[in-house]
């Protein structure tokens, strides 16, 4: 199985930071890597698909990069709808595994 | 529009069977593949099992490999999770989520439903 490593778990920032968030995967998954927003009580959100790819209706603040085994979630600007869990995940091969997941949360 | 509808959650003792259901509307359901998806309280999400567009495949985490059956009724436009052997392990929100070929994504989750297994 592909274990999928987040850091931090957890991060402190403020409004209008830049926040990175980084996920790596146990093996080459090329680009096959997708990032979820999640808020207390609410269902996952898709944010970012196929590594770099911003799904619908998601704001342009939301970047992702990478490929292989590393890969980095960035919110360019920090926004108060932003405080939430994020999550990443592998659609390489199943199990689809999720890393455990980073934390923001406001400083 | 996209929805995804579960149902079937409740509160039941070790050992005993549950069968969950996710209603979907708004797509062409029997083009998709579709996953569910569980989070146990106050922790992260955890991969629970995959199901091909047509059935004709499926696939489960080592957790639950042996216990629970994911199918799916494209007549009925419905994903099923059946749950037998239940565990305290097992209790979590289970969400049920579409899967956005080919990149694998998850774009589309349900509200979920709590499964809570306790004696």
């Amino acid at each position: 199985d592909i274990q999928m490593t987040q850091s931090p778990s957890s991060l402190s920032a403020s409004v209008g930071d830049r926040v990175t968030i980084t996920c790596r995967a146990s093996q080459s998954i090329s680009r096959y890597l997708n990032w979820y927003q999640q808020k207390p009580g609410k269902a996952p959100k898709l944010l970012i698909y196929a590594a770099s790819s911003l799904q619908s209706g998601v704001p342009s603040t939301f970047s992702g990069s990478g490929s292989g085994t590393d890969f980095t979630l960035t919110i360019s600007s920090l926004q108060p709808e932003d405080f939430a869990s994020y999550y990443c995940q592998q659609s390489y091969s199943t199990p689809r595994t999720f890393g455990q997941g980073t934390k923001v949360e406001i400083k | 529009q996209v929805q995804l509808v579960e149902s079937g959650g409740g509160v039941l003792q070790p050992g005993r069977t549950l069968r969950l259901s996710c209603a979907a509307s708004g797509f062409t359901f029997s083009s998709y593949g579709m996953h569910w998806v569980r989070q146990a309280p106050g922790k992260g999400l955890e991969w629970v099992a995959a199901i091909w567009y047509d059935g004709s495949n499926e696939y489960y985490a080592d957790s639950v490999k042996g216990r629970f059956t994911i199918s799916r009724d494209n007549s009925k436009n419905t994903l099923y999770l059946q749950m037998n052997s239940l565990r305290a392990e097992d209790t979590a929100v289970y969400y049920c989520a579409r899967d956005s070929h080919p990149s694998g994504g998850m774009d589309y989750w349900g509200q979920g439903t709590l499964v809570t297994v306790s004696s």
